[in-house]
């Protein structure tokens, strides 16, 4: 089973900052990975497929980047919507995993 | 607009079973990849089973911790995905999402049913 290592697991920031998340897998996994956000109370949503390719709807200052063992999510300008917790999910091999999340909270 | 609404869920002893229901609308089960995908209290997301359309076979996966125990399964004249889960056990605690795999991401996902296992 690949493990996803998300990084930091809290990351306290302030609005209008810039947002640096990383997952990094424990064998290459081309970039066979999504980004999703969840709040509390509510499903996840989807950010990012394939590593970089941001979902429908999502705003332009989320942006994802790598490919084999690491990756980055990015949020370039942090707005107050976008404290959640993001999680990491990869679909190279069976079972398909996910990273235990990474928290964005305001500090 | 895609809609998946979960229920079924409840308060279970170990060992009992209960089945999951998650009713689409605006897609369509049978020609979806569909997984259950679900998350313990305070803890992350886990994959649990996926079944793929009828176009691509149906084909079945579920992660080791389940096999044997759950079944994956859909109605078609419903438009319903299941997922009947017998012998539960206290480490089977959690909200259960369905959602729709597209190949590469799960862009549509229900709101959770809460199941809970306990003495």
């Amino acid at each position: 089973e690949i493990v996803l290592t998300q990084s930091p697991a809290t990351l306290s920031l302030s609005p209008g900052e810039r947002a640096t998340l990383s997952c990094r897998a424990s064998q290459s996994i081309s970039n066979y990975l999504a980004w999703y956000q969840q709040k509390p109370g509510q499903a996840p949503r989807l950010l990012i497929s394939d590593a970089s390719n941001r979902a429908t709807g999502i705003p332009g200052r989320f942006s994802g980047s790598g490919s084999g063992t690491d990756f980055t999510l990015t949020i370039s300008s942090l707005e107050p919507e976008d404290f959640a917790v993001y999680y990491c999910q990869q679909r190279s091999t069976w079972p398909q995993t996910f990273g235990q999340g990474t928290k964005l909270e305001i500090k | 607009e895609v809609q998946l609404v979960e229920s079924g869920g409840g308060l279970v002893q170990p060992g009992w079973s209960l089945r999951l229901s998650c009713a689409a609308s605006g897609l369509t089960v049978s020609r979806s990849f569909m997984s259950w995908v679900r998350q313990a209290p305070g803890r992350g997301l886990e994959w649990v089973s996926m079944i793929y359309s009828d176009d691509s076979g149906g084909t079945i996966h579920y992660r080791d911790s389940v096999k044997g125990r759950f079944t994956i399964s859909r109605d078609n004249s419903r438009n319903t995905l299941y997922l009947q889960m017998n012998s539960l056990r206290t480490d089977d605690t959690a909200v259960y999402y369905c959602a729709r795999w597209t190949g590469t991401d799960y862009d549509c996902w229900g709101q959770g049913s809460l199941v809970t296992v306990s003495s």
